[in-house]
């Protein structure tokens, strides 16, 4: 079965340092994964996927992740965090294996940067 | 471009009256269509799904349905809601390509009392 896992639960980082928030995932197949972010009381926003391709994924608001296919990973990154930053972040992949074409998310891990 | 539309925002609803939750995608046909529940914050759990018009997958047997009368339209309903029932609602749309991301809407917080 398709699953991802996001093994903080939080994640503090200073202003102005860079941050990672973990992601791994378990497919069979090739991997859709996707990182979305929330806001309080908003829904998810999408930030980048990766498909296929280059393993460094460039996507919204300075964020990007890395994929790592012999450590079963997709970390998001950022080389400078910011306030504004603080927020819920999601890693989800897509099951394209059982024609269903769902979403299984992450638990979720909470950013706070500090100033 | 493509909106997605969930209303309301919030609700206050009392144990056993019916809830009605609807969701609109414009700019975009055929969409996948998604219902999922938040709670505390944390976790989604998938409700419900459609690929299509009056087609529903149902993820978790509760007291909870969805339609979807129209191609873009998305509904959630309840008889008699519980307590349990309360949380954030989140629909969502994608595209039909494995590589479409999922776009949601704002969120509707519902608690019941």
């Amino acid at each position: 079965a398709q699953s991802v896992a996001q093994p903080e639960d939080q994640v503090n980082v200073a202003e102005g340092n860079p941050l990672t928030v973990k992601c791994t995932y378990s497919v069979s197949g090739n991997p859709y994964l996707f990182w979305y972010v929330q806001y309080p009381n908003r829904g998810l926003q999408f930030l980048l996927k990766y498909i296929t391709g280059d393993n460094l994924v460039k996507g919204s608001y300075g964020f990007e992740a890395e994929f790592n296919k012999s450590q079963t990973s997709f970390h998001l990154k950022k080389p400078s965090a910011l306030v504004s930053d603080s927020a819920l972040y999601f890693c989800a992949v897509r099951d394209v294996t059982s024609g269903t074409y769902k979403y299984i998310f992450g638990t979720g891990t909470r950013l706070k940067v500090l100033a | 471009s493509q909106t997605i539309h969930q209303w309301p925002a919030t609700l206050v609803q009392p144990v056993g009256s019916p809830l009605s939750l609807e969701c609109t995608v414009e700019g975009t046909s055929n969409p996948n269509l998604y219902w999922y529940r938040q709670a505390a914050g944390r976790g989604l759990q998938l409700l419900f799904y459609s690929v299509g018009i009056g087609q529903i997958s149902s993820e978790v047997p509760q007291n909870l349905s969805a339609s979807r009368p129209q191609d873009r339209q998305f509904i959630l309903s309840s008889k008699k809601l519980l307590l349990s029932d309360s949380g954030f609602y989140l629909c969502a749309w994608s595209g039909q390509g494995a590589n479409s991301p999922l776009h949601f809407g704002n969120g509707t917080r519902l608690t019941v009392t």
